[in-house]
């Protein structure tokens, strides 16, 4: 069975800053990989996905994530984070077999400070 | 375009009771799937429908149940409501079945479970 792993709970930074959010995968077969943003009472919005091809993917808001096959892994980056990315980030897998159900980590709280 | 929206925003029900929680697409999609979030976690896929049929499903007891009605919104119902079934119920439309359609999410039902 796939599962996801977010490797932080919480992590704190500072405004401008740059900041690493970690995701791993395990799954046997090809998969699929997103990065969703919820705000405070909010339901989920798409930061980026990877699908296939470049394995560097940009998405909203100045963020872009690596997919790396051989670690299972795709960390979200942002260069220089502001008070407005303050919010909750599930990483989410689904395979060719899921009929593009989503498996999600536990969700990274990232906390902006001025 | 209209996104998806979810009624009601807030509820709150007693332990045995039923409940109903009711999505409406995004406009042209015609696949929806329904996740539980709990506090804390990441949602938890609990089925999706695709033309009205169910057309997959995580692991839910059958007291989780679902409609998918000709203009694609759908309900979400639960039967003999136990206090573990408070979260936050999400519903994700998405255009066709399996990858790699993108899910679009409502703002999710709160339920509460006395």
């Amino acid at each position: 069975a796939q599962s996801v792993t977010q490797l932080d709970s919480q992590v704190p930074v500072f405004e401008e800053a740059p900041v690493e959010l970690r995701c791993n995968y395990s799954s046997s077969v090809s998969v699929y990989l997103f990065w969703y943003v919820q705000y405070p009472n909010q339901g989920l919005q798409l930061l980026l996905k990877y699908l296939s091809g470049s394995t560097l993917v940009k998405g909203i808001n100045g963020f872009e994530a690596e997919f790396n096959k051989s670690q299972t892994s795709f960390h979200l980056r942002k260069p220089s984070v502001h008070i407005s990315d303050t919010a909750e980030y599930f990483c989410a897998v689904s395979d060719l077999g899921s009929q593009g159900n989503l498996i999600f980590g536990k969700g990274t709280k990232l906390s902006v400070k001025p | 375009e209209t996104g998806v929206t979810q009624s009601p925003t807030h509820l709150i029900k007693t332990r045995g009771q039923q409940v109903t929680l009711r999505c409406s697409s995004q406009s042209g999609h015609n696949t929806v799937s329904w996740y539980q979030q709990a506090l804390g976690q990441g949602p938890q896929f609990i089925f999706q429908y695709y033309r009205e049929e169910e057309n997959g499903r995580g692991n839910f007891p059958p007291r989780f149940s679902g409609l998918q009605f000709p203009n694609y919104s759908s309900e979400l119902n639960v039967n003999a409501l136990e206090l573990d079934d408070s979260a936050l119920y999400l519903c994700a439309s998405s255009l066709g079945q399996g990858q790699p359609y993108e899910q679009y999410f409502g703002p999710g039902t709160r339920l509460t479970v006395t």
